[in-house]
Order: C-alpha cells, then sequence, then structure tokens
C-alpha cells in the first residue's frame, strides 16, 4: 500500500490559464474520488469514478471542469480559464468496493490563482 | 440533503485533559457517519466511523465517538489529550458507506503543555 498519490503538490498559475492535476489511487482500488477544500472549510464532493465510469458530478464541478480516469487507474482533473475562485486543495481519494472499505486521501494539490 | 455542524473551529485543551469535539448532522436517511484528522501537509486520516452497529465506536488513538439519535449528534471525545492530537478534525456524513461525503468546516484542537 502505497497511498493516493496526487501531482504536483503545489501549483500557482495565472488566471485564465488551464492546469491539470493527476491522481494516482491505491493500485487495487476501483473506487476514485475527487474534492475541493478551501481555506477554513471541509471538504466539498466534486466527482466520482467506478473503474472508468464516472458515476457522479456535484453541482460546483461547473463546465470548466472536467474528470477524467481513462484506464480506471490514475485520474486527471482539468480546469479550464482558471478563475481566482478556484484557488483551493484539490484532494483524491480511493477506496474498494464494498460497504465497509476505508476510503484514503491523497496530500492533496494547493492551486493558487493570481 | 445531508449537512454536517462542527461547534466551534477552534478548541484549545492542555495536555491531559479532556477532548470534546462536537458534531451535530442532519440526514434524510440513516446516516453513516465519520470522523476524519487531518495533519499538517498531510491527507484526511479516518479516525472512526458509524454504521449503525453500536453506537458507541472506538477509533484510532484513543479517540471515540457516540451516537446520539435523539440529539442527532455525533460528538467526538478522548479522555487524556497528547500534545501529538493537535491537528484539525473533521465530521463527515453520508447515506451509504462512504460515497460523496459532506464535511463539516473542521474544529483545529490545540494542545497546550
Amino acid at each position: 500500500d502505497t497511498g493516493v498519490s496526487q501531482d504536483p503538490r503545489h501549483k500557482i498559475t495565472k488566471r485564465g490559464q488551464n492546469v491539470t492535476f493527476r491522481c494516482d489511487p491505491i493500485s487495487e482500488h476501483n473506487r476514485l474520488y475527487w474534492y475541493r477544500q478551501t481555506l477554513g472549510q471541509g471538504p466539498e464532493f466534486l466527482t466520482y469514478f467506478q473503474n472508468e465510469a464516472q458515476l457522479e458530478k456535484s453541482r460546483l464541478l461547473s463546465d470548466r471542469f472536467s474528470a477524467e480516469r481513462p484506464k480506471g487507474s490514475f485520474s486527471t482533473l482539468e480546469i479550464q480559464r482558471t478563475e481566482q475562485g478556484d484557488s483551493a486543495m484539490y484532494l483524491c481519494a480511493s477506496r474498494s468496493t464494498g460497504p465497509n472499505e476505508k476510503l484514503f486521501f491523497g496530500s492533496g494539490t494547493q492551486l493558487s490563482v493570481l | 440533503a445531508q449537512s454536517v455542524t462542527q461547534l466551534g473551529s477552534h478548541v484549545s485543551v492542555s495536555e491531559g485533559a479532556l477532548v470534546l469535539l462536537r458534531c451535530n448532522y442532519s440526514s434524510s436517511v440513516p446516516p453513516y457517519l465519520f470522523w476524519y484528522v487531518q495533519y499538517p501537509n498531510q491527507g484526511l486520516q479516518l479516525l472512526l466511523k458509524y454504521t449503525s452497529a453500536a453506537t458507541l465506536v472506538k477509533g484510532i488513538n484513543g479517540f471515540e465517538a457516540e451516537f446520539k439519535k435523539s440529539e442527532t449528534s455525533f460528538h467526538l471525545t478522548k479522555p487524556s489529550a497528547h500534545m501529538s492530537d493537535a491537528a484539525e478534525y473533521f465530521c463527515a456524513v453520508s447515506d451509504n458507506a462512504g460515497n460523496m461525503l459532506t464535511f463539516g468546516g473542521g474544529t483545529r484542537l490545540m494542545v497546550k503543555p
């Protein structure tokens, strides 16, 4: 168990630029989740995948956001035309299927939009 | 819709004192409830979870939480605080076993020597 890995740890970008984050879940986990956490708040659910299928998307996920998990392993989250309000910590988590399976979180990607 | 309210964004206790972090939830279905801890520069770690079995749930690091349906509460306690307990704690609710968690705003626990 090498844990959930996220890359990069930090990203600074200018408003209007596109950014992409990567998440590598624990290898045997078929469910992968994206959350967003702003300063002083708890994480907010964005979307989740079971294998390569995106099963749920939050209303928080505007059209500028897109997530993929093409082969059911790693996932990418892309934000187009970034805005200052997108500045947040983007968290990835994974788990196996089953009601009592534990959710494992990565350390997150901190995005700062200038 | 589900929601979680954590009373007190900051809690300060002395080392060795009782830790009590409050969480109240709102759910239209029997809830699954969770407590997570977040240390600086680390991912969220599960402390404990309630899944409709025993109402008193024991977790890691000496923490426990009691589910009280009548009070819609799931407060987190630890009898004796340790310096290493200083962290951010999040309560969360789900309508199933873990998809789409709804988190509270968090409580930062500070432990004084």
